[in-house]
């Protein structure tokens, strides 16, 4: 079965500070990845994708996320983290059995950044 | 553009009562699709559409209804609500081919059934 992971449930940083909220991938065949924010009682908003192509993949907001195959990884990375960057993450795959257009959220991962 | 439109925000609803959740997008996007969010689960997949007139089920598909009969619209219908249902809902929308690939997400409606 295809899924992800978010093994933090939260991610606390001081501002300025990188951060790195984790997510972990199981696929069948080449996947489909993506990272979404969520701020308080608003919907989701996309920050970045992975088809394919360069393993460092940069989004919106000064985000990045970097695809390890070998890890089956695909955590998001931000050089110095501001405190608005405060909100709920998701990594989520893109189902790729044939036939199917279905997408897998993880469970998401609460960062706190402190001033 | 409008972009994805949930209606209502909030709702609450007696057991056994029945209810649409409303979602529209003017993106002329061919997915769409109901998620509902609950503590510590994510986002779980209840059903989706790639065009008008095709639906599909989704992680969590049982209570809930849906059908597709223009590109814009994708009603979520709860027929017999259950305190199990008490959770945030979203609808989305993306293309269904090609490169984008990114789903938009409506504001959320928040049930509570009692």
């Amino acid at each position: 079965a295809q899924s992800v992971a978010q093994p933090e449930d939260q991610v606390n940083v001081a501002e300025g500070n990188p951060l790195t909220v984790k997510c972990t991938y199981s696929v069948s065949g080449n996947p489909y990845l993506f990272w979404y924010v969520q701020y308080p009682n608003r919907g989701l908003q996309f920050l970045l994708k992975y088809i394919t192509g360069d393993n460092l993949v940069k989004g919106s907001y000064g985000f990045e996320a970097e695809f390890n195959k070998s890890q089956t990884s695909f955590h998001l990375k931000k050089p110095s983290a501001l405190v608005s960057d405060s909100a709920l993450y998701f990594c989520a795959v893109k189902d790729t059995t044939s036939g199917t257009y279905k997408y897998i959220f993880g469970t998401g991962t609460r960062l706190k950044v402190l001033a | 553009n409008a972009g994805v439109t949930q209606t209502p925000k909030f709702q609450v609803l007696k057991t056994g009562q029945s209810m649409t959740l409303q979602c529209a997008q003017d993106m002329n996007h061919e997915y769409m699709s109901w998620y509902r969010q609950d503590p510590g689960m994510g986002l779980r997949l209840i059903h989706y559409s790639v065009g008008a007139g095709i639906t599909d089920q989704g992680e969590v598909p049982n209570g809930y209804n849906v059908s597709r009969s223009t590109t814009e619209d994708f009603p979520l219908r709860l027929l017999s609500a259950a305190p199990s249902q008490t959770s945030v809902y979203f609808c989305a929308s993306s293309y269904s081919q090609g490169s984008p690939l990114k789903q938009y997400f409506g504001p959320g409606t928040r049930l509570t059934v009692t």
